[in-house]
């Protein structure tokens, strides 16, 4: 079945530094694929989104490109703040089909 | 607010009990999802609803789980004879349509004693 790996955290950071995050997918077809985000004490929250190959989707400095041949979609942010800390988790969705698949998030904290 | 509402926000609750949770989607959204997330893990669908009809339950949602929408609108998740496995943070979610975006709620900590 469809699964999304995603580098295992914490990840720790310097305010300022670059940040990336790893994410790979399997499934069949062309998926949708997504980014949320998890503040502490907050529901999930849509990040970023792209639904289909090449594309990049992009939000609050974050940006993610939706790579077919390498079935991957990395987060990338080019100076974090400590206000990004939180947890970030990769998924996917198939068109039709309205369950996500979630990986199982990387904690994220950024150090003043 | 008009997001996502769930209540209670925490359960504790002993080992046979049966707990129920709510949850209240954005006013206007036909569709409403379930999910379950244990700790260190990503959230795993367990069902959803157009309006009042149930239209899909993943295998995680055993027999002793049962969500309804009555009305459409607010939805109940219920579990009987609770187990320790069933601890949990329980996630609601609304959409208008498929496709869309989903919308989550803070979601409701289970802790089976």
């Amino acid at each position: 079945g469809d699964s999304v790996t995603q580098m295992e955290g914490p990840v720790t950071l310097s305010e300022e530094a670059f940040l990336t995050i790893n994410c790979t997918y399997t499934a069949t077809g062309y998926p949708s694929l997504f980014w949320y985000v998890q503040y502490p004490g907050e529901g999930l929250q849509l990040l970023l989104k792209a639904t289909k190959a090449d594309d990049k989707g992009s939000n609050k400095g974050f940006e993610a490109t939706y790579r077919k041949e390498t079935t991957s979609f990395h987060l990338e942010k080019g100076s974090v703040q400590v206000s990004d800390s939180a947890v970030y988790f990769c998924a996917l969705s198939h068109r039709g089909d309205d369950k996500i698949i979630f990986g199982k998030g990387t904690r994220l904290h950024i150090l003043p | 607010d008009t997001g996502v509402s769930q209540d209670p926000r925490h359960k504790i609750t002993k080992r046979g009990q049966n707990v129920t949770f709510r949850c209240d989607p954005i006013s206007e959204h036909n569709r409403l999802y379930w999910y379950r997330q244990t700790l260190g893990q990503g959230p795993e669908f367990l069902t959803y609803f157009q309006n009042e009809a149930q239209l899909e339950k993943s295998r995680l949602l055993s027999d002793r789980f049962s969500a309804e929408r009555p009305k459409g609108s607010f939805s109940t998740l219920e579990i009987q004879r609770t187990e320790q496995g069933d601890s949990a943070m329980y996630l609601c979610a609304s959409s208008l349509g498929g496709d869309n975006e989903q919308f989550f709620g803070p979601g409701t900590r289970l802790t089976v004693l």
